[in-house]
């Protein structure tokens, strides 16, 4: 089945500066795969996501790169703020059912 | 916009008792799932729901855990003989479609066993 790998568990970043989350999956069926933002104590929400048809999709500060040959991607966050700061978790959807997370990094951003 | 709703928010529960746990999904989402999110850990898949049927169903889900969906709107997990290790947050989720179709999930139920 499905395998996602998610690095870093743990990134600080200074306020203003990118940060960059990657993951990789195992599973080369896999053809979407979305990106969860979790703020403490809440769901987790749909950030942005990529079909395996595309290599890299933008919205405002937030991008994600697909590498399909390597099997991995990546969440870029540019011009980062103090709201920024939570767990992201990556996810890989193979061609069942179930969405395969991340074991999720979680974000600082410092002042 | 539509949410996926859950109740109760939080669950306590004595070991050995059964309990279930609520779900409305988005209206017209044909998928349904239940995710358990040990604190400080990944979100795990538990099982995933179509067409009144389960799916497809992660080693996690054994014979202590089952599912309905008991009328047009609810959506329900039940853990029969709760253990300790049972204590978690529970997310619900719904989807419009299958593969490559976005989860929205609940706010989820914080079960804890005691």
């Amino acid at each position: 089945g499905e395998n996602v790998e998610q690095h870093p568990s743990t990134l600080s970043v200074q306020e203003g500066d990118s940060a960059v989350i990657k993951c990789t999956y195992s599973d080369s069926a896999s053809n979407y795969f979305p990106w969860y933002k979790q703020e403490l104590g809440k769901r987790p929400q749909l950030i942005i996501d990529i079909r395996s048809n595309v290599g890299e999709k933008k919205d405002q500060r937030i991008a994600v790169t697909l590498n399909k040959t390597a099997k991995h991607f990546s969440l870029h966050i540019t011009e980062t703020q103090p709201e920024d700061s939570a767990v992201y978790f990556c996810a890989a959807f193979p061609l069942d059912d179930k969405i395969i997370f991340g074991k999720g990094t979680r974000l600082h951003i410092l002042p | 916009e539509p949410e996926v709703t859950q109740t109760p928010s939080h669950q306590v529960t004595q070991m050995g008792q059964e309990v279930i746990l609520r779900c409305v999904p988005i209206s017209n989402h044909l998928y349904f799932y239940w995710y358990r999110q040990i604190l400080g850990q990944k979100v795990e898949f538990l099982v995933s729901f179509y067409n009144n049927e389960i799916s497809e169903k992660s080693e996690i889900f054994d014979d202590q855990f089952s599912v309905e969906r008991p009328d047009g709107s609810n959506f329900t997990l039940k853990i029969r003989s709760t253990k300790l290790e049972d204590s978690a947050m529970y997310f619900c989720a719904s989807s419009l479609g299958h593969s490559g179709s976005p989860l929205h999930f609940g706010n989820g139920t914080r079960l804890t066993v005691t």
